[in-house]
């Protein structure tokens, strides 16, 4: 069955980067494309980005631009989401989720368990 | 970008009830409108597509409609286990945003 399976809780200290990991099973990963969305404690969810897994295309929000790059390794059917320059307000949960698609309208289907990043010095 | 706006925030309701969740876009998505539940600690889990498309394994008594601006998700005869965050997501452009969320509670 499909499951996506993200890497560990992190914490990170104002200015750094961090780097979250998805794992697909159970579907073909280049067939379709993944989106990152997060969710600061209390708030709402919030688009981030999706890449493509089968050509490797991005398309970032543009609140993120020039800090967050979005990777994959279709070898390892692994999708990637770094963001650097870390503030407090980005520590957030970071979910990984797979987008189909019905008449060209996109939902997502399956999602990760979610990554806690916390910011704090 | 297309705001998403639901109402209520909260509601409380017993058992049973028939319950009725509304989403607004700040323009016209066409029925580019997706519902999710969210279970405290839990991710997101899609209910409806495309405004009334139910999800395979989606219980019948969820139900959405809509097209244009506005968007209702129905649940008739609550049960224990839909006590939950309801959020509403718009497909039509991105950035793809997300409603606020409605908070549904045990009365």
């Amino acid at each position: 069955q499909v499951q996506l399976v993200q890497s560990g809780a992190e914490v990170k200290k104002p200015g750094a980067s961090v780097k979250v990991s998805c794992k697909a099973f159970g579907y073909t990963f280049t067939n379709y494309a993944m989106q990152w969305v997060r969710q600061a404690p209390g708030q709402r969810l919030e688009w981030m980005g999706w890449i493509n897994a089968g050509n490797g295309n991005t398309k970032y929000s543009e609140k993120f631009q020039g800090r967050l790059t979005i990777t994959r390794d279709t070898s390892a059917s692994t999708a990637y989401m770094e963001l650097s320059s870390l503030r407090s307000e980005d520590t957030a949960v970071y979910y990984c989720a797979r987008v189909d698609y019905y008449d060209s309208r996109g939902y997502l289907d399956f999602w990760g368990q979610g990554t806690l990043v916390t910011v704090s010095s | 970008d297309i705001q998403m706006t639901q109402s209520p925030s909260s509601l409380s309701a017993s058992v049973g009830d028939s319950v009725t969740i509304s989403c607004r876009a700040s323009q016209s998505i066409s029925n580019y409108l997706n519902w999710y539940q969210q279970k405290v600690g839990k991710a997101p889990k899609l209910l409806i597509y495309a405004a009334s498309g139910l999800q395979g394994g989606v219980p019948s008594r969820f139900s959405g409609s809509g097209s244009g601006t506005d968007f209702t998700l129905t649940i008739s005869s609550l049960q224990p286990e839909d006590f939950a965050i309801y959020y509403c997501q718009q497909s039509y452009s991105s950035p793809l945003t997300f409603g606020g969320g409605t908070k549904v509670e045990i009365k």
